[in-house]
This record gives structure tokens, C-alpha cells and sequence, in this order.
């Protein structure tokens, strides 16, 4: 089973930033944690990832806090295209790499 | 274009039969992870590969089955079909073995799984 909790659905208006959560408790000190996208049957996609200290790319920024039990996946100014199921994973044991059911983005017009 | 490429996209096919899913992962990629995705159901993980061996295994059925060749490309078999395997089939390459790489899962575009 996932070890992360993610909500199931929020809503973002378009434009506005996008601050999605997950809750991984349960990561170990050297696992990073890692943000995925799927947009409907798509291949999931990478979007980012990190350690210990926050991160930006051009997709989107990732804040870890102190303590790495929780992060929080901003996408500064969503658009229609960002309608898709958000993954985060981390905390799980032996290796495997398990998502669990996400978070569905619906960004409003 | 993640790199990774699955073959076939499509199939269908009929239930008792087997048929065989085929990854090539990403250039310079070790690792193969193979997921099944049901109808709005989440990633289920099924095995892992890593540089041609069996490095994590999910709940995958014992009617399933998969292994990494020395060109590192991988295969799923999948044999007495049953309705319920019907799904997307998901192939995702990495650089490194194991969660606490600094290497992220690239995924190809699945395999569309139909069995009538």
C-alpha cells in the first residue's frame, strides 16, 4: 500500500497558483521524494523532485518541510493543461515505488 | 518524449490466451518497473528490474510474469487471461536501482490491454 496521503480533488482557477499537498510520514532519511502527472491515459509524467531543500524547475517548485514528513507542489500559474492527476511518492518500503491514488486537479476557467 | 517505448499499444484478445508485453527503456536507463492500471484506478506496481535482475516485486499475479534482458529491455507475459486483466500496462525506466536514487521514473505511453 502507498504510503502517502494526498486529498483526492481541489479545484484551481486558472492563472492562480496551484498548491497541491502530500504527506509522507513514513520517508526515510535518504529518500527522495518525487512529483508525477498523469494527464488522462497518458504515461504518468515527471515533473520533480527532492531531498531536504526546496526545488525549482520549469515545470513547477517543490517545498519539503524540515522535518520531510510533508511537501507541497506548487504549480505558480495553472492553466487548462495542468488538468491531471498528481502523484507523489515516498515512505514506501523495500524499493517499491508505489503510487498511490493521487490528487485530481481540475483547474477552472 | 520520455524515451521509453512499449510495444504493442494496443491489444486485445480473448480470455484463457497469453500474450506478451515488450519495454525498451531509456538510453543509459538500468532499472525497469512494470504497472498495471485498471479503469480509474490508480498505478499498481507490479516488478522491478534492475540491470537484469528481479529487484522488487508487487502484488503481481503468479499467472503474470516478466524478466530484463542483457540489452535491457524487458517483457511482461501475461497467460491465462482472465476479463479482470483488462487494463493499461505501464512500463517506467530509471537510472538507479532503488528508491533513494536521485533518478526519476520515465514512463512510456502503456499498452492498452483488452481481453474479450
Amino acid at each position: 500500500d502507498a504510503k502517502t496521503t494526498q486529498p483526492p480533488s481541489m479545484d484551481c482557477a486558472e492563472g492562480r497558483a496551484a498548491n497541491l499537498p502530500c504527506n509522507h510520514s513514513t520517508i526515510s532519511g535518504n529518500e527522495y521524494v518525487y512529483w508525477y502527472r498523469q494527464i488522462h491515459s497518458q504515461g504518468p509524467q515527471y515533473i520533480i523532485h527532492g531531498l531536504k531543500n526546496n526545488e525549482t524547475n520549469e515545470m513547477a517548485s517543490l517545498i519539503i518541510t524540515e522535518d520531510r514528513k510533508s511537501s507541497t507542489l506548487i504549480l505558480p500559474h495553472a492553466t487548462l493543461r495542468d488538468t491531471a492527476v498528481y502523484y507523489c511518492t515516498g515512505g514506501n518500503r523495500d524499493d517499491k515505488i508505489i503510487f498511490g491514488k493521487g490528487t485530481r486537479l481540475h483547474i477552472l476557467p | 518524449d520520455s524515451g521509453v517505448t512499449q510495444t504493442p499499444k494496443h491489444l486485445i484478445t480473448a480470455t484463457g490466451q497469453r500474450v506478451t508485453l515488450r519495454c525498451s527503456p531509456r538510453s543509459g536507463d538500468l532499472s525497469v518497473y512494470w504497472y498495471q492500471q485498471s479503469l480509474d484506478q490508480g498505478l499498481q506496481f507490479l516488478i522491478q528490474y534492475y540491470n537484469g535482475e528481479e529487484r522488487a516485486k508487487g502484488n503481481i499475479l503468479e499467472r503474470f510474469s516478466a524478466q530484463q534482458f542483457p540489452d535491457l529491455h524487458s517483457e511482461l507475459n501475461l497467460s491465462s487471461l482472465e476479463l479482470g486483466d483488462s487494463a493499461l500496462y505501464f512500463c517506467a525506466s530509471s537510472q538507479g536501482p532503488s528508491r533513494s536514487y536521485n533518478s526519476p521514473l520515465h514512463f512510456g505511453n502503456g499498452t492498452r490491454l483488452t481481453v474479450t
